[in-house]
C-alpha cells in the first residue's frame, strides 16, 4: 500500500510567519500536486511538480520536489490569514491513480 | 466550460439502510472518474476508479460499491449503510491519467446513525 505521510498534522501560526510542510512516502512518484481544501468543499489543485528536484514559485508558495522523487515540501512565505486550509499532497505512482497524503491544517492568526 | 456535479450535499442515514450517491460530468469526454472518503479534517482515501463505462477499479473492500453507467456519470452505492461508512464523499474527473489536474465536486456529507 503506498502512503504519503505528511507532516506537521496541525499548524497554528502569527501572520508574518513562515512554514513548512512536509509530505514523505517510500515509493516513487512520476509526479505529486498539492491541493488546498477549504471546509464543505473540494481540494483545488495549486501546483505539479513531476521532475526530481524541482523547485516551483506561486507567489509566496514554493514547492520542491524530492530529487528521488520520495517527498515534497510546500514553504510559505510570511503567512496571511487567507492561507488557512487544509494542504494535501497527492502522489501519481504511474497512471490514472493519485494517491493523497494524511492532510495538514494550517491556521494562520491576524 | 467543465463543471461537475455531485449530490447530495449532506444525508443522513440510519445503519443498514442502502445508499446512492450521484456524479456528473460536463464539458468533456472519456473523463477519468474518482470516488474518495474523506475524515474530518484529513487526507483523502481512493475508493474507485474509472477509465471509460463500465470499467471500475476498486481500492478498498467494502460494502460499498460503484458503477458507470454512461461517460459522464459515476454512481457510488451500497446495500447496506455501516456506522463506519460515514464521512465526506467527493467525486473527482481528470483526462489523460498521466498527472494531471483533478477537479471535484463540492462533496456529500454522509452521517450514518
Amino acid at each position: 500500500t503506498q502512503l504519503l505521510e505528511q507532516s506537521p498534522q496541525f499548524l497554528s501560526i502569527q501572520e508574518g510567519e513562515n512554514l513548512t510542510v512536509y509530505c514523505n512516502s517510500s515509493s516513487v512518484f512520476s509526479s505529486l500536486q498539492w491541493y488546498r481544501q477549504e471546509p464543505g468543499e473540494g481540494p483545488v489543485l495549486l501546483v505539479t511538480v513531476v521532475t526530481g528536484g524541482e523547485v516551483k514559485k506561486l507567489k509566496r508558495l514554493t514547492f520542491q520536489f524530492g530529487d528521488a522523487r520520495k517527498d515534497s515540501s510546500l514553504h510559505i512565505t510570511a503567512a496571511q490569514p487567507g492561507d488557512t486550509g487544509l494542504y494535501l499532497c497527492a502522489g501519481v505512482p504511474g497512471t490514472y491513480k493519485y494517491i493523497f497524503g494524511t492532510g495538514t491544517r494550517l491556521k494562520v492568526l491576524a | 466550460s467543465q463543471t461537475i456535479h455531485q449530490w447530495p450535499a449532506t444525508l443522513v442515514q440510519p445503519v443498514g439502510s442502502p445508499l446512492s450517491l450521484e456524479c456528473t460530468v460536463e464539458g468533456t469526454s472519456n473523463p477519468n472518474l474518482y470516488w474518495y472518503r474523506q475524515a474530518a479534517g484529513r487526507g483523502l482515501q481512493l475508493l474507485f476508479y474509472s477509465v471509460g463505462i463500465g470499467q471500475i477499479s476498486s481500492e478498498v473492500p467494502q460494502n460499498l460499491s460503484a458503477s458507470r453507467p454512461q461517460d459522464r456519470q459515476f454512481i457510488l452505492s451500497s446495500k447496506k449503510l455501516l456506522l463506519s461508512d460515514s464521512g465526506f464523499y467527493l467525486c473527482a474527473w481528470g483526462v489523460g491519467g498521466g498527472g494531471e489536474k483533478l477537479f471535484f465536486g463540492s462533496g456529500t456529507q454522509l452521517s450514518v446513525l
